[in-house]
Parts: C-alpha cells; sequence; structure tokens
C-alpha cells in the first residue's frame, strides 16, 4: 500500500519569499501524485498533478512541483509567496493498480504568510 | 466553485440524533467519495461509490451508513455518534473510477460536525 509523508506540519513564510513544501511517498512502482490546497472554510482544490513525463510540472496560482524518483520526492514550490498563500497543503498520491481511484493524503502543512 | 455542494455546512448533534450529509454534484461525474478530515491526520477515504458500486473502508464504524440513490447525490446518515467523530466530512467527485489513481477528485467546502 502507498503512502505519504509531509515532514513539515507548519511553515511561516514572508511574503514575496519563495516556498517549498516537502513531499515523501513510499510506493513500489511509479505513483500519480498531487498537490491539493485547503482555504479556510474551503474544501480541497487541485493545483497540480504528475501522472508521466516531464518530471517538473506547473499548477495553477503560480506554484510547480518536481518528481524525484530517487528521492521518492514530489516538493511542491512558489518563488514568490501572496498573503492568498496562506493555507494548508495536501499531498496525495494514487496507485497505478487502483480500479477506485483512491487517493493516500499526507497530514498536510499548514503555511502561514507574515508581512 | 468546484461543482460539489455539500448541506448542511455546520451541524451539531447529540450522541443520540440521527442526522443525514448531503452532497451534490454538478459536473456529471460518476464517481463519488465521502472522506473524514480530522486536526492533524491525514484524509481518511470512508466510502467510494461508482455506478451503484461502492467500497468501504473496513475501519468505519457501523455508525455511519451512505447512500447514493443516483451519481449525482451522496448521503451520510449518522446515528448514535461519538464525540471522536467529530471532524469535518467531505465529499469528492470523480469523472470515472477507471482512470484509477488518475482519478481528480474535486471537493465540496464540507461539514463541519460536532458531537456533543
Amino acid at each position: 500500500a502507498q503512502s505519504v509523508t509531509q515532514p513539515d506540519i507548519h511553515i511561516t513564510v514572508s511574503e514575496g519569499a519563495s516556498l517549498e513544501l516537502r513531499c515523501n511517498y513510499s510506493y513500489g512502482a511509479t505513483p500519480y501524485l498531487f498537490w491539493y490546497v485547503q482555504s479556510p472554510g474551503q474544501g480541497l482544490q487541485l493545483l497540480l498533478k504528475y501522472f508521466s513525463g516531464d518530471t517538473l510540472v506547473q499548477g495553477i496560482k503560480g506554484f510547480e512541483a518536481e518528481f524525484k524518483r530517487s528521492q521518492s520526492s514530489f516538493n511542491l514550490r512558489k518563488p514568490s509567496v501572496h498573503w492568498s498563500d496562506a493555507a494548508e497543503y495536501f499531498c496525495a498520491v494514487g496507485a497505478v493498480t487502483d480500479s477506485w481511484g483512491k487517493l493516500q493524503f499526507g497530514a498536510g502543512t499548514q503555511v502561514v504568510v507574515t508581512p | 466553485e468546484t461543482g460539489v455542494t455539500q448541506t448542511p455546512r455546520h451541524l451539531v448533534m447529540g450522541m443520540t440524533n440521527k442526522k443525514s450529509l448531503k452532497c451534490e454534484q454538478h459536473l456529471g461525474h460518476n464517481a463519488m467519495y465521502w472522506y473524514k478530515q480530522s486536526a492533524k491526520k491525514p484524509l481518511e477515504l470512508m466510502f467510494v461509490y461508482s455506478l451503484e458500486e461502492r467500497v468501504e473502508n473496513n475501519s468505519v464504524p457501523s455508525r455511519f451508513s451512505p447512500e447514493c440513490p443516483n451519481s449525482s447525490h451522496l448521503f451520510l446518515h449518522l446515528h448514535t455518534l461519538q464525540p471522536e467523530d467529530s471532524a469535518l466530512y467531505l465529499c469528492a467527485s470523480s469523472r470515472t473510477r477507471d482512470a484509477g489513481g488518475k482519478n481528480i477528485q474535486y471537493f465540496g467546502a464540507g461539514t463541519r460536525l460536532s458531537v456533543l
């Protein structure tokens, strides 16, 4: 079974600074990888996904993520954060062999943006 | 607006009450999901419905009972809940389950449940 680890529970970043959120997964084959964001009082919104091909993927809101097979990682980055990026971010893994489309989510990273 | 609507947004209930959560998707999807989101824990998948078939997490207590009358509507019936069931319950839908783990899931805003 696949699993996902987000090592950072909480990150504080200054507005305009760069942001990197870590995600490590455990899975026996190449997984499908996702990053979702949850703003206060809202559901989860897909930021970006990786299925195959180019290991650097671009998403919405200026986010990008890089799949590194050797490190079993899929870290999320943004060069310059905005106050509206304050939210909780979830990494998720889908299994190639799962016919039900179930996702395994990490516990999330809370991002606080300071002026 | 994600196209997935959950009602109510907030619910307070006693342990002896019976209530239902409702989810409706307007995306023409064929698969729907219930998740439980507790503080500092990963989202827990409770149930998946697709074309009248259901998969469930065997660790979900029987006091949670899902119903999916059609591909657009999903309910979660609650009875004799415990305080530890207090959480945010999220509904999601995806176009089809046949894509396996490639499914992109679209989430509602959730129902915040408090059990007293």
